[in-house]
């Protein structure tokens, strides 16, 4: 049981490289989610898919842009890698976008951009 | 000034001990509230899930919110060393959908054997 899976778990970029993080959900999850973690910020949510066919922009999406591939796989990809983009990402999926639903998280991508 | 306020720790207690762990918030149209646990190098976990005000039991883990202070808390009973990890609070208004969900910034916690 694989739930929420990210690749890869580290990478490290040059400034100006693109690059993009892959999540794939094993539990028929409608909604799933583009988090950044960040010491002294917490998680902060960078775009979301309510649905399959949807996303919306979260709290911090300038940078950044996602494609929900199928129900299954939610993609985020840096254009333009910048020094301000070195974080811990993490995908989350949820059954519905409601917030009294749990959502599940991924092991996290470690990314660090020199 | 943050919506979610938590401190960061560390937070050192002996095992057995009772653990006390605390967010304050300013927005009060707050009504959902969880706490995550995230051990380290992997994702947050969802530990435990309250609607509006009061407590909420489950095993040696309880929630408490106050909503009069805008102060949760999560009491950790007869602390063991697998507790380590860092508790994240979080909570959202309603009808907000997840997408709303704002999260504090972690108190990590170390119970020694």
């Amino acid at each position: 049981n694989a739930g929420v899976t990210q690749t890869p778990k580290f990478q490290v970029l040059k400034t100006g490289q693109s690059m993009t993080l892959q999540c794939a959900q094993d539990m028929n999850h409608n909604s799933m989610y583009w988090y950044r973690q960040d010491p002294g910020m917490g998680l902060r949510l960078i775009y979301y898919s309510a649905s399959e066919g949807t996303t919306d922009k979260g709290e911090v999406p300038n940078g950044y842009n996602v494609s929900r591939l199928n129900k299954r796989e939610f993609s985020l990809r840096l254009e333009s890698a910048a020094p301000s983009q070195t974080s811990v990402y993490f995908c989350a999926s949820s059954f519905t976008g409601e917030v009294n639903t749990e959502a599940f998280f991924g092991q996290g991508t470690r990314l660090t951009v020199v | 000034q943050k919506e979610v306020e938590q401190d960061p720790g560390p937070l050192s207690v002996p095992e057995g001990a009772i653990v006390s762990l605390n967010c304050t918030y300013s927005n009060s149209a707050f009504q959902y509230f969880m706490w995550y646990r995230q051990y380290s190098r992997k994702g947050p976990e969802l530990l435990m899930y309250t609607y509006s005000s009061g407590n909420k039991e489950d095993g040696r883990f309880t929630a408490q919110v106050d909503k009069s202070s805008k102060y949760i808390s999560l009491f950790i009973r007869d602390s063991q060393p697998s507790d380590s990890a860092t508790y994240l609070c979080a909570m959202s208004a309603v009808g907000g959908g997840y997408q709303k969900v704002t999260f504090g910034t972690g108190t990590k916690l170390q119970v020694i054997p």
